[in-house]
């Protein structure tokens, strides 16, 4: 199984300032063919399912805030949240999509500072 | 807006049989991809399997001797069955549904319900 480690596992970010956070694949998941990397992030709120917000690293799911933006290619991925806002406290995993069976990262926990 | 809802026992004995059901409203279970996800209580998310168009199916390797996905297309209804339960299979079952084409992004969930082994 593809593993998926993400990092930190907790942050604080004042509202209004960047949150970042980072996940590694244990392989790469960038699809040479297509040159598309097989990486999704989804945030959770308390209480609620998950919810797609990116994939293929960078496309952002319809409706989402521009605010969200994923970046990096074969192991190496960061999502960012430019603009923190008091709605966007969540736990946030990764996922990759390259293989089965399909992993997630163990969440990382987002809060206001 | 597809809705999914999953329900059924809330609490299952250990080396029991765990069974839940994902009731799709707004719109077919045909032609799309769903999938049963999990996440045991303050812990992350792991995929159970999926099953397109009421056979195909492929499940987890570490828990696929013990799942099976079924579809009721009369119903509108995804099934999971896990035997052989223990307290490590406590969690919060969620349904989710992909796309015509791809089962590997999970666009709608279900709210989840959670199941508990004990007892």
């Amino acid at each position: 199984d593809i593993v998926m480690t993400q990092s930190p596992d907790s942050l604080a970010v004042s509202l209004g300032e960047r949150a970042t956070i980072t996940c590694k694949s244990s392989q790469s998941v960038l699809y040479s063919s297509n040159n598309l990397n097989f990486l999704a992030w989804y945030q959770q709120k308390p209480g609620q399912p998950p919810k797609l917000l990116i994939y293929w690293a960078s496309t952002r799911e319809s409706g989402v805030p521009d605010r969200f933006s994923g970046s990096g290619s074969g192991t190496d991925f960061t999502l960012t949240i430019s603009r923190l806002q008091a709605e966007d406290v969540a736990v946030y995993y990764c996922q990759q999509y390259y293989d089965t069976p399909y992993t997630f990262g163990q969440g990382t926990k987002l809060e206001i500072k | 807006q597809v809705h999914l809802q999953e329900s059924g026992p809330g609490l299952v004995k250990p080396s029991g049989t765990l069974s839940l059901t994902c009731t799709v409203s707004g719109g077919s279970i045909n032609n799309f991809y769903w999938s049963w996800i999990r996440q045991p209580p303050g812990r992350g998310l792991e995929w159970i399997g999926y099953i397109y168009y009421r056979r195909d199916t492929y499940y987890n390797p570490s828990l696929k001797s013990r799942v099976t996905i079924s579809a009721d297309t009369s119903e509108n209804q995804l099934s999971l069955k896990l035997n052989s339960v223990t307290a490590a299979d406590t969690a919060v079952y969620y349904c989710a549904r992909s796309t015509e084409t791809r089962s590997d992004l999970f666009h709608d969930w279900g709210q989840g319900t959670l199941v508990t082994v004990s007892s």
